[in-house]
């Protein structure tokens, strides 16, 4: 069972640069995030959807952007990298939003934008 | 706004000690709080959550504590072995409709020592 994948693992980038994380999960789970985690900080949440063609913004929208044309899959784009968006991006599942919902993540990808 | 947060950034312990890791929060509307571990380079693991409507949940060599009057959690771990070394991080949710968006505290490293 492979659970959530994302690609790549790491991935330097020249600011000004755009690029896309992919993110797929094979749980049939309908909710899907992103999280970003900066050095010795826990993770926080960039956006977020709840089904296919549903996405959302979570607490650091800004420079990115999302899609969900499917239930499998949930990539995370940034368009003009700047410095500030180093860190290690984490995508996540769960079957639904409600407590009790495990969200499972992936192994993470490590971006550093110079 | 919400805020998960964590009293002690580092904690040591000899193998087969007790380790207790503390978390506080902030917002009142939280019903579900969840404990993760993060192991070095790779995604949080889930370890064990606990609903607002209960003040103790057990897992295996495990234990959360849950006080709604001072907003406080603990993760209890027993009988720790080294490879309970890692970070380990709480996240509350928002309450009500929140869709499973999580807010993480900072994390607490925790060492064990053979």
């Amino acid at each position: 069972n492979a659970g959530v994948t994302q690609t790549p693992k790491f991935r330097i980038l020249k600011i000004g640069q755009s690029m896309t994380l992919q993110c797929t999960q094979d749980m049939n789970h309908n909710y899907m995030y992103w999280y970003r985690q900066d050095p010795g900080m826990g993770l926080k949440l960039i956006y977020y959807s709840v089904g296919a063609g549903i996405t959302d913004k979570g607490e650091v929208p800004n420079g990115y952007n999302v899609s969900r044309s499917t239930t499998e899959d949930f990539p995370l784009r940034l368009e003009l990298a700047a410095p500030s968006q180093t860190s290690v991006y984490f995508c996540a599942s769960s079957y639904s939003g409600g407590a009790g919902n495990t969200i499972y993540f992936g192994e993470g990808s490590w971006l550093t934008v110079v | 706004g919400e805020s998960v947060g964590l009293h002690l950034p580092t904690l040591s312990v000899q193998e087969g000690d007790n380790s207790i890791i503390n978390c506080a929060y902030s917002n009142s509307a939280s019903d579900y709080f969840i404990w993760y571990k993060q192991e070095s380079g790779k995604g949080p693991q889930f370890i064990i959550d606990i609903r607002s409507n209960m003040d103790k949940r057990q897992g295996q060599r495990v234990t959360v504590l849950l006080n709604k009057t001072v907003k406080h959690l603990s993760l209890q771990i027993a009988a720790t072995q080294p490879g309970d070394s890692a970070v380990y991080f709480c996240a509350g949710n928002a309450g009500g409709t929140s869709y499973g968006k999580l807010t993480f505290g900072q994390g607490t490293i925790l060492t064990v020592h053979p």
